[in-house]
């Protein structure tokens, strides 16, 4: 059972701060991982991907993946009130079929 | 505008009964899924379908089929609906069902589903 595992929340932090949020996979092969965003009541959009060891960047955002410890990160610099949502982190396994598994995310909520 | 369409957006059901969801895409993507989410559960596959005419169980398939008769629509039955159905569920495509960075999912609205 291929298992995706996000740091209990909620999360809270204040407006300008950083948001650091977690995520580990139990499947060594994994090749890709994604974080979504979903606000309440709203479906899940991509904010980005990374499948590379290392950090990538995008705005506000960076995922950092370490695929030796089996863990990607995302962090929120300058975190604002419009980043209050849950955070969903992705993972594709191996394999030519494999699909995402899903973590159970994690709510932010960025204190004015 | 391009993009997943669902329908029912929500839905009171009794138990028993009969239930298709509906989803119909534009973007010409060959993969398509149905996810349930469940608070404290996340987002679970339900079934999914690689490209028109084919179909495969995910993690949560009993109880639901699915059926791809071409690109654009991917229906998902509840033959005789049950209570722990109740859910938020969601359809997705993506241009391939190989994720690379480059195929990523595109989620419809949701289908909010209450099973009494």
């Amino acid at each position: 059972q291929k298992e995706v595992e996000q740091n209990s929340g909620p999360l809270s932090v204040p407006e300008g701060a950083i948001a650091s949020l977690n995520c580990t996979y139990s499947d060594r092969g994994s090749q890709s991982f994604f974080w979504y965003r979903q606000y309440s009541g709203k479906s899940p959009e991509l904010i980005m991907f990374i499948y590379s060891n290392g950090d990538k960047e995008d705005g506000r955002f960076t995922a950092q993946l370490n695929k030796a410890s089996q863990y990607v990160s995302l962090l929120i610099r300058d975190s604002q009130p419009s980043d209050s949502a849950t955070y969903l982190c992705a993972v594709e396994g191996a394999g030519a079929n494999s699909k995402l598994t899903f973590g159970k995310g994690i709510t932010l909520s960025v204190r004015p | 505008i391009a993009g997943i369409t669902q329908a029912p957006t929500s839905q009171i059901l009794a138990a028993g009964r009969r239930m298709t969801l509906r989803c119909t895409q534009d973007m010409r993507h060959n993969a398509m899924y149905w996810y349930r989410q469940d608070l404290g559960l996340g987002l679970r596959l339900i079934h999914y379908s690689n490209t028109a005419g084919t179909t495969g169980k995910g993690e949560v398939p009993d109880g639901y089929s699915v059926s791809r008769a071409n690109t654009d629509d991917f229906p998902l039955t509840l033959a005789s609906a049950v209570p722990s159905q109740t859910s938020v569920y969601f359809c997705a495509s993506s241009d391939s069902y190989a994720f690379s960075g480059a195929n990523v999912l595109t989620f419809g609205a949701g289908s909010r589903l209450t099973v009494l």
